[in-house]
């Protein structure tokens, strides 16, 4: 068990510009959260996954933003067109059904932080 | 709907200080989960503590402890004999049972420790 590892670390991109980030969650994980953060803020829902399905997408998930879980292993979140709002931190996180998981059971990655300039 | 609210924003004391990190939160559920997180510089949020809605025992790690009062909704955090490396956001969070298990974060408190 490595935890949860999201990549790249940081990510400097030009506005307008794509980007994806990828996270690999805990293998036996079969639920995969995409959170963001902005300074000064606590994590923000995104969008989750169980397994390979997408089950709930917040409103701050516009249409230039899209997530993907196939086969129900790593995640990716892709940003279309780039826009200086979207720095921000994303962290995802994963989670197991099973009762008595730890800490039933959210576990965190690193985090990718995007800059857009 | 879920709401977690940490009134403070920023908490400065000095090293071997008592401090308690204040979390009042919202739900309709009667069966809820709440969280503690930490989050050093690094930025990964690392889990602490989750407490069932239905077990009101208070709870101690070390130097950390945890005060759940449900007549109040409030899950207070207290680091006792505070140390440098404490220094961190720290985040409450909630998720009602059932449904989506998504949680909840507050919009954290950063704890400086100075030495």
């Amino acid at each position: 068990d490595t935890g949860v590892s999201q990549d790249p670390r940081h990510k400097i991109t030009k506005r307008g510009q794509n980007v994806t980030f990828r996270c690999d969650p805990i293998s036996e994980h079969n639920r995969l959260y995409w959170y963001r953060q902005t300074l000064g803020q606590g994590p923000e829902f995104l969008t989750y996954f169980q397994n390979e399905a997408q089950l709930e997408k917040s409103r701050l998930l516009s249409d230039r933003f899209s997530a993907e879980r196939p086969k129900g292993s790593f995640s990716t979140l892709e940003i279309q067109r780039t826009e200086q709002g979207d720095s921000a931190m994303y962290l995802c996180a994963s989670s197991s059904l099973l009762q008595g998981g730890s800490n039933y059971g959210y576990t965190f990655g690193s985090g990718t932080r995007l800059t857009v300039v | 709907a879920q709401k977690v609210t940490q009134a403070q924003t920023e908490i400065s004391v000095v090293e071997k200080e008592d401090v308690t990190l204040d979390c009042v939160y919202e739900t309709r559920d009667t069966t809820y989960y709440l969280f503690w997180y930490k989050q050093p510089p690094s930025g990964e949020l690392v889990f602490l503590i989750r407490r069932n809605s239905f077990d009101e025992q208070n709870e101690i790690s070390g130097r950390y402890s945890w005060n759940f009062q449900k007549s109040t909704s409030s899950f207070n955090f207290t680091i006792t004999a505070s140390q440098v490396v404490d220094s961190a956001v720290y985040f409450c969070a909630l998720r009602e049972s059932g449904g989506s298990y998504i949680p909840t974060f507050g919009r954290g408190t950063s704890l400086i420790v100075h030495p």
